[in-house]
């Protein structure tokens, strides 16, 4: 059975910090693994990460993956009030699961003024 | 309008009440998913199909079904609903050259009393 965890579950920090979420895995034919924020309702896309090692960024958030060990990290600098949300962590397999995503628990981030 | 629509927004009923959760798409995706979401267990895939004849069942799908009405539309049924269905519930499309990569309807609360 495929398996994504998510750590820490809750943070709570400051304005202009640095965070650092954390996503591990087990699934099998391992495809790409995906971060979405969720705020009020849906979820939104961030970053799709398929290969090991190249760091994708978008502002002052970045993540990368290492699928020798079988994880990826979230990392926000400069944190601001906005970026408090659920982070959700995903991931695609392959084979006859291809397609379909398996969800870790979530990271609830708050960011106090 | 939104790419993926989904009715009602919101939802109260009784114990043993029959009841659907209705999604409909205009992104031209072939592949429809529907996941529900409690604290702290992110999200869970119910049911999903890959095309108008190809209905699956995912880690939860107990107490649900589902019909593809048509490519843009697939639709959830609580036959029985009991209060630990209570939940957000989420649809989702995604392309076949873009697995993995979702568009999230806004969500249905669903609270069963």
């Amino acid at each position: 059975e495929d398996k994504v965890v998510q750590s820490p579950l809750s943070l709570v920090v400051h304005e202009g910090d640095t965070v650092t979420l954390n996503c591990s895995y087990e699934v099998t034919n391992f495809r790409s693994l995906l971060w979405y924020k969720q705020e009020k309702k849906a979820p939104t896309f961030l970053f799709m990460l398929t290969s090991s090692g190249i760091e994708k960024k978008s502002g002052r958030l970045s993540s990368i993956l290492d699928k020798k060990e079988l994880f990826s990290i979230l990392n926000i600098t400069a944190t601001q009030t906005g970026d408090s949300a659920v982070y959700l962590c995903a991931v695609n397999a392959g084979g006859t699961s291809y397609g379909k995503l398996t969800f870790g628990q979530g990271t609830i981030l708050t960011v106090h003024p | 309008d939104a790419d993926v629509t989904q009715t009602p927004r919101n939802r109260i009923t009784k114990t043993g009440k029959r009841i659907m959760l209705e999604c409909s798409q205009t992104k031209g995706h072939d592949r429809m998913y529907w996941y529900r979401q409690d604290p702290g267990l992110g999200l869970r895939l119910i049911y999903y199909s890959f095309d108008v004849k190809d209905i699956n069942k995912g880690e939860i799908s107990d107490g649900y079904s589902v019909s593809r009405q048509a490519q843009a539309k697939f639709s959830l049924s609580l036959e029985s609903a009991i209060p630990n269905q209570t939940a957000l519930y989420f649809c989702a499309t995604s392309d076949q050259g873009r697995p993995g990569g979702y568009t999230f309807g806004s969500g249905t609360r669903l609270t069963v009393v």
